[in-house]
């Protein structure tokens, strides 16, 4: 199985702060990555897919960058409603697998 | 507007069977792959299975193959979770998401079902 290495696990930053949040794969898995935000009892949202193109309707201080094995994804200025957990998954191959999750809370 | 809607989450026993539906709307869902994915307590996305458009391809996450069983109804635009022989380590929010399966993107999940398994 592909393992997905997302850090740091936690980070709290400010309204206004650049965040970015690194995703390592365990063998090249191409650009067939994506970036959710999930917030507690909601459904998770696609921000990125395919390493960089962003979702519609996401804003674009949401980015993505990287290919291979790794990736990163940078919220340009942090604003309140972006608090919540950030994952990683691939979908090169089976079984897809997502990173561990990155938690961004307010500093 | 793309709608995913979970239902058929519960209580249960260990060894226990429970059967989830994820009703679907807004799109030609025939067309897509359908997921499922589970957030236990405290812990990250784990996805759990799988099915293409026309039913042809299935996967399962090693956790659940040869308990749970996935199954869709195009008439119904309705996908399905049969789970059986359920364990405490079942226990989790249960989403149900377009597209998370290989080569795929989860653009639209549901906000999930919870299944716990206890005694």
């Amino acid at each position: 199985d592909i393992q997905m290495t997302q850090s740091p696990s936690s980070l709290s930053a400010s309204v206004g702060d650049r965040v970015t949040i690194t995703c390592r794969a365990s063998q090249g898995i191409g650009t067939y990555l994506h970036w959710y935000q999930h917030k507690p009892g909601k459904a998770p949202q696609l921000l990125i897919y395919g390493a960089s193109t962003l979702q519609r309707g996401v804003p674009s201080r949401f980015s993505g960058s990287g290919s291979g094995t790794d990736f990163t994804l940078t919220i340009s200025s942090l604003q309140p409603e972006d608090f919540a957990t950030y994952y990683c998954q691939q979908s090169y191959t089976n079984p897809v697998t997502f990173g561990g999750g990155t938690k961004v809370e307010i500093k | 507007e793309v709608q995913l809607l979970e239902s058929g989450g519960g209580l249960v026993q260990p060894g226990g069977s429970l059967r989830l539906s994820c009703a679907a709307s807004g799109f030609a869902f025939s067309n897509f792959a359908m997921s499922w994915v589970r957030q236990a307590p405290g812990k990250g996305l784990e996805w759990v299975s799988s099915m293409s458009g026309s039913g042809g391809i299935i996967d399962y996450a090693d956790s659940v193959k040869g308990r749970f069983t996935i199954s869709r109804d195009n008439s119904k635009n309705t996908v399905y979770l049969q789970m059986n022989s359920l364990r405490v380590e079942d226990t989790a929010v249960y989403h149900c998401a377009k597209g998370v399966a290989v080569a795929g993107t989860g653009d639209y999940w549901g906000q999930g079902t919870r299944v716990t398994v206890s005694s």
